[in-house]
């Protein structure tokens, strides 16, 4: 079945600066490509999908990149502030089902 | 528009004890998924259903675990003698489509 990894599981960032998370999986056919925020003792909220044929997508501050050839999906925040201190995770959606796979988690902390 | 509804929002067991998850999904979302979340850990899929079928269960112990959606509507996860690995947070999310799923606050169990 496919399989997610993410990288890193924890990052720490000052305020200004950008912050990259990185995930990659296995199906080549995953049809929609998800990335979800946590914050403590709430649900998981969605701040981006896309679709299998969009390479680029850029949307308040969030850019997510898709690399169909080596697999591999990566979330930047730009400018990150300490509001955006939360569990990150990428989400996969496999091909010609609904069943949805979520990486390992990225805990990132913004410092002032 | 009311969101995905998880109670109860805290639960203590003892092993051994059995204990039962309800959710109540958003209203028309015909997907709805049951996730496990181990401290620290990402979203493991136990379950979805489609309306009132079961689609996936491959990841649900099936000999203490059981999940119901008998009208396509609200569903119930229980489970029989737990352990305490089976302390977690327990996800329910429901979805019009694989592309964005919609995420209660969630059961924390611990299992003592």
């Amino acid at each position: 079945g496919e399989q997610v990894e993410q990288r890193p599981p924890h990052l720490s960032v000052r305020e200004g600066d950008s912050a990259i998370i990185i995930c990659t999986y296995t199906d080549s056919a995953t049809a929609y490509f998800s990335w979800y925020k946590q914050e403590a003792g709430a649900g998981l909220q969605l701040l981006m999908s896309v679709l299998s044929n969009v390479d680029r997508k850029e949307e308040q501050g969030l850019t997510v990149l898709l690399n169909k050839k080596d697999k591999r999906l990566s979330l930047n925040l730009t400018a990150a502030h300490p509001g955006d201190s939360a569990v990150y995770f990428c989400a996969v959606s496999v091909s010609n089902t609904n069943k949805v796979v979520f990486g390992t988690g990225t805990r990132l902390q913004v410092l002032p | 528009e009311a969101g995905v509804t998880q109670s109860p929002r805290y639960a203590v067991l003892q092993e051994g004890q059995a204990v039962s998850f309800w959710c109540d999904p958003i209203s028309g979302h015909d997907t709805l998924y049951w996730y496990q979340q181990p401290r620290d850990q990402g979203p493991q899929l136990l379950v979805y259903f489609r309306d009132e079928a079961v689609i996936d269960n491959s990841q649900l112990p099936s000999d203490r675990f059981s999940a119901v959606r008998p009208k396509g509507t609200n569903s119930t996860l229980k489970i029989q003698s737990a352990k305490q690995g089976d302390t977690a947070t327990y996800l329910c999310a429901s979805s019009p489509s694989s592309e964005r799923l919609f995420f209660g606050h969630g059961t924390k169990l611990s299992v003592l």
